[in-house]
Formats: C-alpha cells, structure tokens, sequence
C-alpha cells in the first residue's frame, strides 16, 4: 500500500494567520490527493481533490498544491473554524490511504 | 440533499458478529460506488471497504479481509457491512461515504461506533 507521511503532526496559529501543512507520498501518486477537515466528533469534509482543486462551497483561503510525491494544504487568514483535524488522501492506488493527520490548534 | 444515515452499531464480545447498515437519500444512490472508513478512538482515519455501483467490484483492507462483507440494495438505497470474527482492533467509529469516480469521498455519514469488548 502507498504510505501517506503528513508533518507537522500538530501546529498552533492564531486567527488571521496562516500555515502549511504538508502530505509525503510513498511514491508518485499523479495529484491523486484530496485533502479532508475533520472538527471534533464531526465526520470528515472533502476540501480539495486532485492536488489543488476546490470542492464546491469551500472557501478559497484554503489552497492545494503539489505534485509527484509531495504536497501541500495553505490556509490563509484563519477562521476560528478552522481549527481542526486536516488530513490528506491518495486515490492513486485501488487501495486508498490517508496520511496521519495534523491537528491545527488556537494559539 | 445528500444524507447518510449509518445505524446497527454497538457493543459487542470479540469474535462476535454485528452488521451495520447506511441509508442513502438525496442522490441516485445506484450511479455511485460507496465505501466504509472506520476511525478508532483518537486515531486517524482507515479506509476499510468499497463497492461499485451495481456490486461487480468490491475491495477490502487486508486487515478486514476475510472477515468483512460489504454490499448493497440499490433499490432500498442502503449499504450494508457485515462484520465477523471482531476483534478488540475492530473497535471504532464506522462511516459510511460517497466515493466519486476517483474514489474520492464527497460524502459522509455521521458514524456509527462500534466496541468489541468482553
């Protein structure tokens, strides 16, 4: 199976910032990658698929890039909404995987 | 608009069985492949199952092979997961999602915990 590495494992911003998180892939996934929200005891929500594609009705603070094995999650000018659990996905492989998770916590 | 409403979760001993069952609504439930991905407890998230439209293709994680039987009805627009031989490692949060051509999951339901323990 492809083995998803995201880091950090967890960060802290503050409201009105910004921060990258970033997803390793075992190997080239060809932007096969989407990108998931996760609030406490909530279920996941699709963000970006295809490396940088927007699923409707997200807002565009958040932004998808990368390619090959590495990617990145940008989210600027923070809402208290978004402190929250991100994690990344490759649908490259029949046998999807998710990376670990970074939770992103007030500072 | 698009609701998954998983159910049939509990408690229940190791090497018993349970099944857990997702009613779709609010899409033509027959167009999309669907999948299960559980979440145990403060853990991340672990795809466990899909299955195409009309039940051709299914695929599984090695760690419920075997053990695990996905399907579905088309026409009551539910999926359904049997779970066997459970183990205390079966212990987890069970979503049922909507996966796109590429198996990407625009759709979740609210979960569905279930324990194995004695």
């Amino acid at each position: 199976d492809i083995q998803m590495t995201q880091s950090p494992s967890s960060l802290s911003a503050s409201v009105g910032g910004r921060v990258t998180i970033t997803c390793r892939a075992s190997q080239d996934i060809s932007i096969s990658l989407a990108w998931y929200q996760q609030r406490p005891g909530k279920a996941p929500k699709l963000l970006l698929y295809a490396a940088s594609r927007l699923e409707s009705g997200v807002p565009s603070r958040f932004r998808g890039s990368g390619s090959g094995t590495d990617y990145t999650l940008t989210i600027s000018s923070l809402q208290p909404e978004d402190f929250a659990t991100y994690y990344c996905q490759q649908y490259y492989s029949t046998r999807v995987t998710f990376g670990q998770g970074t939770k992103l916590e007030i500072k | 608009q698009v609701q998954l409403v998983e159910s049939g979760g509990g408690l229940v001993k190791p090497g018993g069985s349970l099944r857990l069952s997702c009613a779709a609504s609010g899409f033509t439930f027959s167009d999309y492949y669907m999948s299960w991905i559980r979440q145990a407890p403060g853990k991340g998230l672990e795809w466990v199952s899909y299955i195409s439209s009309s039940s051709t293709y299914t695929n599984y994680a090695d760690s419920v092979k075997g053990r695990f039987t996905i399907s579905r009805d088309n026409g009551k627009k539910t999926l359904y997961l049997q779970m066997t031989g459970l183990r205390a490692e079966d212990t987890a949060v069970y979503y049922c999602a909507r996966a796109t051509n590429e198996r990407v999951f625009d759709y979740w339901g609210q979960g569905a915990l279930v324990t194995v323990s004695s």
